[in-house]
């Protein structure tokens, strides 16, 4: 069964940083590029980035490129986004999803769950 | 970035209704158009990818069409279990962009 298995609900004070996990399987890992998402409350989502599975290669979105990171680690099907300096208008549930095409296509055929990080000091 | 504007932005229909959802992208996208259905609490689900093509596994009274700034979403006949929010979303370039969202509910 393919799946895309994420982190825990997160709380985080203003200014600091947050880490979510994204563990793959039932699938080939390296043959699927990345993505991030997220989605605010009563908003659709919004894309941050993607990461090739293969050669760690990132593309961020111009509005995430200095404050979120994207990493993989192809020996455990794992993906990880970093968001830091973290502020109130972050909270949302964070998603990973497959991209369908094998390459950069940005088409979303599988997602995790969502990772709902709260901001609040 | 490219904006994808959806209309309407909420819907009432009844079981067995006829649907049709819209979606225009403010610069040609050619047929990289891609529909989500998304109920509350759960992550988006792919309904329909290229503009047309339909994902595995989706009935087929769902369709799509549509090519350059103009697309549709249309179900031919609503069963309970299709109420919820449809999202379109362009795949032509980055950043990636998705419509604001048509909630349909149940008349």
């Amino acid at each position: 069964q393919m799946q895309l298995v994420q982190s825990g609900a997160e709380v985080k004070r203003p200014g600091t940083s947050v880490r979510v996990s994204c563990q793959t399987s039932g699938y080939i890992f390296s043959a699927y590029w990345m993505h991030w998402l997220r989605q605010a409350p009563g908003q659709g989502p919004e894309w941050m980035g993607c990461i090739s599975p293969n050669t760690g290669e990132t593309v961020y979105a111009q509005k995430f490129k200095d404050w979120v990171t994207l990493t993989r680690d192809p020996s455990i099907s794992t993906g990880w986004m970093e968001l830091t300096r973290l502020r109130s208008h972050d909270t949302a549930v964070y998603y990973c999803a497959r991209d369908k095409s094998g390459s950069e296509g940005r088409i979303f055929d599988l997602w995790g769950r969502g990772t709902l990080v709260t901001v609040s000091s | 970035d490219i904006q994808m504007t959806q209309s309407p932005s909420s819907l009432s229909a009844a079981v067995g209704d006829r649907v049709t959802i819209t979606c225009r992208a403010s610069q040609s996208i050619s047929t990289y158009l891609n529909w989500y259905q998304q109920k509350p609490g759960k992550a988006p689900k792919l309904l329909i990818y290229d503009a047309s093509t339909l994902y595995t596994g989706v009935p087929s009274r769902f369709s799509g069409s549509g090519s350059g700034i103009d697309f549709t979403l249309t179900i031919s006949s609503l069963r309970p279990e299709d109420f919820a929010t449809y999202y379109c979303q362009q795949s032509d370039s980055n950043p990636v962009t998705f419509g604001q969202g048509t909630k349909l509910e149940i008349k």
